[in-house]
């Protein structure tokens, strides 16, 4: 299993500020997921980041809001920009177990819970 | 499209009780099915997978879920509940071979009363 390291482990913000969290993996992986969990609600995946390329964002998340960097195999960020009330939320970084990613393994951050004001 | 609905978005159960947590899935290709636990305050972990295998599949502590494709249904079951599964389970899919993406249910919270 991968060892998955997230700072901060949780922050309150200013409306309008922004925020980076950082993620750090045991091992090299290919892909690296941040997720999103707010209140009382499921996990829904931002985007992919891939070493060497630009992240992949899904429907509803734009890379002004969210930017993400993968300088290496085993970091990754994002940055929760421009802050709001709503983006109060667990955010949560994973990468895909050994299997790959067609076993749907994943291992999860402890993840980064922000709160802002 | 994939989804899943788990039914019971709080699920209260006595020591030693039987646990029954309810998944169903929508997905337009086989599926790969797959229950994660979050105890408080951690990341999530994976319980056990469905991978077009065994329907009946066992995971760790104790937990165990069955492959129903007739029902559509992945419910997850453990027969004696113990203190410490008090936790958010969530039921999730993915498309076998065809994506990388996990779509997550909304999560059942088990309380585990003694």
């Amino acid at each position: 299993s991968a060892v998955i390291s997230q700072k901060p482990s949780r922050d309150i913000c200013q409306r309008g500020t922004s925020l980076t969290i950082q993620c750090q993996v045991d091992s090299q992986v290919t892909m690296m997921f941040w997720y999103r969990q707010q209140p009382g609600q499921s996990l829904t995946l931002i985007a992919t980041a891939n070493q060497g390329s630009e992240a992949t964002y899904e429907s509803g998340f734009v890379i002004d809001k969210f930017p993400i960097s993968r300088p290496n195999l085993t970091f990754s960020t994002l940055t929760v920009s421009n802050m709001s009330p709503e983006d109060s939320s667990i955010y949560l970084c994973s990468v895909e177990g050994r299997g790959g990613l067609n076993t749907g393994e994943l291992f999860f951050g402890e993840g980064s819970r922000l709160t802002v004001l | 499209a994939q989804s899943v609905t788990q039914l019971g978005s709080h699920v209260s159960v006595s020591e030693g009780a039987l646990v029954l947590l309810r998944c169903n899935y929508s997905s337009s290709v086989p599926p790969y099915l797959f229950w994660y636990v979050q105890y408080p305050n951690q990341g999530l972990q994976l319980l056990l997978k469905y991978t077009s295998a065994a329907t009946l599949v066992k995971g760790i502590n104790g937990f165990e879920a069955e492959f129903k494709k007739s029902e559509t249904s992945f419910h997850l079951t453990k027969p004696s509940a113990h203190m410490s599964d008090a936790a958010e389970y969530f039921c999730a899919v993915s498309g076998s071979g065809a994506t990388n993406k996990l779509i997550f249910g909304t999560g059942t919270l088990l309380a585990v009363q003694p």
